[in-house]
């Protein structure tokens, strides 16, 4: 089966350094993945889209890289703030929907 | 701009008893709309997809269903609900090609006792 999968459950990380998220694909090769931030009792919230013929895509304190051969995305926040303790979800595409990952909780220690 | 409205915020049942949650979109027209499930700690499980008014898709074979009576309406409901059915349901809309961004409402939480 195409699976998409976090296999990070929680990151604890000092306020200031940076976080390094990790998604894995097997058993296909998805056209682009995309990145979320979910906050307790809230519905996720749309970060990133990075396409499979793009290395990496930025936005302001956040990097994505998508490495086909390792068939592996990446997600990094750089200069931590405690702001951004939340979990993180990868997607992938369906054929007429995308199927998350599990996500992985982010906390952000002062 | 876009919004998504979902209600009830939060909601206990008791078991047997009926649930209709409502989804509805605003600022778009002909939006791919979905209907997601998380339960405490867990992903995302896709419960539903609507391409159109009248045309639902679903996922997993459960005592739930979905109608789309109208563009930017998405219903979710189930004549008898579970203790399983507890959780936090989550309506999203998308542009027609269901692999776009999809963008979420508020979510209902539900207490199925």
């Amino acid at each position: 089966s195409q699976k998409i999968e976090q296999n990070s459950e929680a990151l604890n990380i000092q306020e200031g350094k940076t976080a390094t998220l990790t998604c894995n694909y097997t058993n296909y090769s998805p056209a682009y993945l995309q990145w979320y931030r979910q906050d307790p009792g809230r519905g996720p919230v749309f970060l990133l889209l990075i396409r499979e013929n793009e290395k990496e895509k930025r936005k302001e304190r956040l990097k994505v890289t998508f490495d086909t051969t390792l068939k592996q995305s990446l997600f990094h926040i750089t200069a931590s703030q405690p702001a951004d303790s939340a979990t993180y979800l990868c997607a992938r595409g369906g054929a007429n929907n995308l199927f998350f990952g599990t996500g992985t909780r982010l906390t952000v220690i002062p | 701009s876009q919004t998504i409205h979902q209600w009830p915020a939060t909601l206990v049942q008791p078991v047997g008893s009926p649930l209709s949650l409502e989804c509805t979109v605003e600022g778009t027209s002909n939006p791919n709309l979905y209907w997601y499930r998380q339960a405490a700690g867990r992903g995302l499980q896709l419960l539903f997809y609507s391409v159109g008014i009248g045309q639902i898709s679903s996922e997993v074979p459960q005592n739930l269903s979905a109608s789309r009576p109208q563009d930017r309406q998405f219903i979710l409901s189930s004549k008898k609900l579970l203790l399983s059915d507890s959780g936090f349901y989550l309506c999203a809309w998308s542009g027609v090609r269901g692999q776009e961004t999809q963008y979420f409402g508020p979510g209902t939480r539900l207490l199925v006792l």
